[in-house]
């Protein structure tokens, strides 16, 4: 089975701090995605790339940045965090091959900005 | 644009009733569906999929039947337990679509069961 690993369950950092959110996928995936999700709100996709050195902004890129340089990594950025970035952080990564192929999750980050 | 409706929740049953919650979708091709299940704390989970009309997917109790005449996916369980509750998701991936890397997921549904 594919794993998809965060490196972080639970985080709190401080606002304005630069934050990392690390993102690890064990099999071949093209797409990794980074979503937030709050209650009322569902998913949110903020950015999503389909190979190395590419991104794409998803709905919410704004406060975000990311990076992949290497194919099984994919980072989330928080250039100077804030409260309003206090949220659950979901990565995910899939195939391109066919449109039998969903995602798979990491467990989450929980981050807490104070 | 893909679009993907979900039954409002929250949902409430009591152990070993019966199970709906409803899912209808808007694509523009023909889309794979998919059902996706969130414990507490936990990320998403795959919980069944099915990729062309008229397919069943099934797992741990769950079904869901890809209806392209009424547009659905509807997720039911026989007999509900505790442990399934959960923020259950109904999903599509539409390669014909310009977004076809992504999945379009609808707003969740919580599940809570009660003993």
């Amino acid at each position: 089975d594919v794993k998809v690993t965060q490196s972080s369950r639970y985080l709190v950092k401080r606002t304005g701090e630069k934050v990392f959110l690390e993102c690890v996928q064990d099999m071949d995936h093209e797409n990794m995605f980074w979503y937030r999700q709050d209650p009322g709100l569902g998913l949110r996709l903020i950015y999503f790339s389909y190979d190395v050195k590419m991104k794409e902004k998803g709905d919410i890129p704004e406060g975000y940045s990311v990076s992949r340089e290497k194919k099984e990594r994919f980072s989330l950025i928080l250039e100077s965090a804030s409260t309003n970035q206090t949220s659950m952080y979901l990565c995910a990564s899939s195939l391109w091959t066919g449109g039998a192929y969903g995602y798979t999750f990491g467990s989450g980050t929980r981050l807490t900005v104070v | 644009g893909d679009s993907v409706t979900q039954m409002e929740g929250p949902v409430t049953l009591s152990e070993e009733a019966f199970l709906t919650i409803n899912c209808t979708y808007t694509a523009t091709g023909y889309p794979s569906l998919f059902w996706y299940v969130q414990y507490p704390g936990e990320g998403l989970q795959l919980l069944l999929k099915a990729t062309k009309a008229d397919d069943k997917g099934s797992n741990k109790g769950f079904e869901a039947t890809y209806r392209k005449e009424t547009t659905s996916f509807h997720l039911e369980k026989g007999s509900v337990q505790v442990s399934d509750s959960a923020v259950y998701f109904c999903a599509l991936r539409d390669l014909s679509s310009g977004s076809a890397r992504q999945l379009t997921f609808g707003s969740g549904t919580q599940l809570t069961v009660l003993p």
